[in-house]
């Protein structure tokens, strides 16, 4: 079975600033995809960004970068020029690429931005 | 609407009662996955459909959770006998195609007296 760790159950950083927020991973598959997902208060789970697998590139959408290093089965995500509107729980997730379609989380980071 | 819809947004049940929970997926998605989440932990994978039907169930915690899709779009699902270890948030998600990320709802806040 799969499995997600998130070690970092708390962080914070200043406004402007960079973090990045950890996550690792347990499988014996070679194809799989990764997300990280925001939860704000509201609850709803927002996806943030993905990675595939088989894709050597890390993923990048505007200031979320991810650095995905297949062989060590790390995914962190680094948030670039923090914004207060960044302020939630964190969540990775991991998916099969074959069959099932369920997502198997992390316990989550929850971001504290400083203004 | 535009995304994933749940009701309702909080439920309070007295210990032994029976519950239903709504979700309507997003117009047209296929998949729909249930997953629960407790207070401070990340969701957990409760079921998932394909249309109609229940591919995997392989997440309910005991033969007290029930969910159905009867016509391949609203979902329910059903906990009978609640137990106050069922008090967590109830999220649903859809899917167009495998492949393809889920949305989610805003989930249910289920809470047992």
């Amino acid at each position: 079975a799969q499995t997600v760790t998130q070690s970092q159950p708390e962080m914070s950083v200043q406004e402007a600033e960079t973090v990045t927020l950890s996550c690792t991973y347990d499988t014996s598959e070679s194809d799989y995809y990764l997300f990280w997902y925001k939860q704000p208060p509201s609850r709803q789970m927002i996806l943030v960004i993905r990675q595939e697998a088989y894709k050597q590139q890390n993923a990048t959408e505007n200031r979320f970068s991810v650095n995905f290093q297949k062989a060590a089965k790390s995914f962190s995500l680094k948030i670039s020029d923090s914004q207060l509107g960044d302020a939630a729980m964190y969540f990775c997730a991991y998916r099969t690429n074959f069959g099932n379609e369920k997502l198997t989380f992390g316990t989550g980071t929850r971001l504290t931005i400083i203004p | 609407g535009a995304g994933v819809s749940q009701s309702p947004r909080y439920k309070v049940a007295k210990r032994g009662q029976d519950v239903a929970l709504r979700c309507d997926p997003i117009s047209g998605h296929v998949s729909l996955f249930w997953y629960q989440q407790a207070l401070g932990q990340g969701p957990e994978f409760l079921t998932y459909f394909q249309n109609e039907a229940q591919l995997d169930k392989s997440g309910l915690p005991s033969d007290r959770f029930f969910a159905e899709r009867p016509e391949g779009s609203v979902s329910t699902l059903k906990i009978q006998r609640t137990q106050q270890e069922d008090s967590a948030v109830y999220l649903c998600a859809s899917g167009t195609a495998f492949n393809q990320p889920q949305h989610f709802g805003d989930g249910t806040r289920l809470s047992i007296l």
